[in-house]
């Protein structure tokens, strides 16, 4: 699966959209970019996945450059429950049966 | 609904005891994962099961053993405890298939001491 590089952490103001980068400027035709997040304690939560084309869900936003070797994950209107280590994973779903976990950013949404 | 259920949430061992962590998910998903997570650090890989009967290795999977004999359980155990070992524990499932992978649905963890 291709590396992923984020920043190590990040500002947002609460109302504000937050946009979390990622790098994956190795990733192939068949891997999809993931977006995992975890709230001080938890388990990581599923936020958000795609190909190529740009998806949207009730959680946020995911824009994927045409080249396809970054995205950037969009929280609209961040609340201070956002606050949380997002994880972006390039997967190949069809040959791959795990994910492997970076660092992550650290997003802190203030008010 | 429960998803992924972990037990026990939180256990203090003594170096060289001996535990078995237990991870129950009632989606009828086919793949089940154990993770670690060290403070500060990302979670990382120890075994994983791709269905019933089979299990794998994973980034860290010394001084531990998994057993997956039902399809709904995978357990996780630590024949002989060591400090090193001190440290949050995320079970996993998620569906079989490329196209039927919408994420992994996780536990709430296992927080893990040993003294």
């Amino acid at each position: 699966d291709a590396k992923t590089t984020q920043p190590t952490s990040m500002d947002c103001a609460e109302g504000r959209a937050a946009n979390l980068p990622c790098n994956h400027s190795t990733i192939s035709g068949n891997e999809y970019v993931y977006w995992y997040r975890q709230i001080h304690s938890q388990g990581p939560q599923y936020i958000i996945h795609g190909l190529k084309n740009n998806e949207t869900n009730e959680m946020a936003s995911l824009i994927i450059t045409e080249d396809r070797k970054s995205s950037t994950l969009i929280l609209p209107h961040a609340t201070l429950r956002d606050t949380a280590v997002y994880y972006c994973i390039a997967l190949d779903t069809g040959t791959a049966s795990k994910l492997t976990f970076g660092t992550g950013t650290r997003l802190q949404v203030t008010l | 609904n429960a998803g992924v259920t972990q037990t026990p949430k939180f256990r203090v061992l003594k170096t060289g005891q001996s535990m078995t962590l237990l991870c129950a998910q009632d989606m009828n998903h086919e793949y089940m994962y154990w993770y670690r997570q060290d403070p500060g650090m990302g979670l990382r890989l120890i075994h994983y099961s791709v269905g019933e009967g089979t299990t794998a290795k994973g980034e860290v999977p010394d001084g531990y053993n998994v057993s997956r004999l039902k399809k709904q359980n995978f357990l996780l155990g630590l024949e002989s405890a060591a400090p090193s070992q001190t440290s949050v524990y995320f079970c996993a499932s998620s569906p079989l298939g490329p196209g039927q992978f919408y994420g992994y649905t996780f536990g709430s963890g296992t927080r893990l001491t040993v003294v």
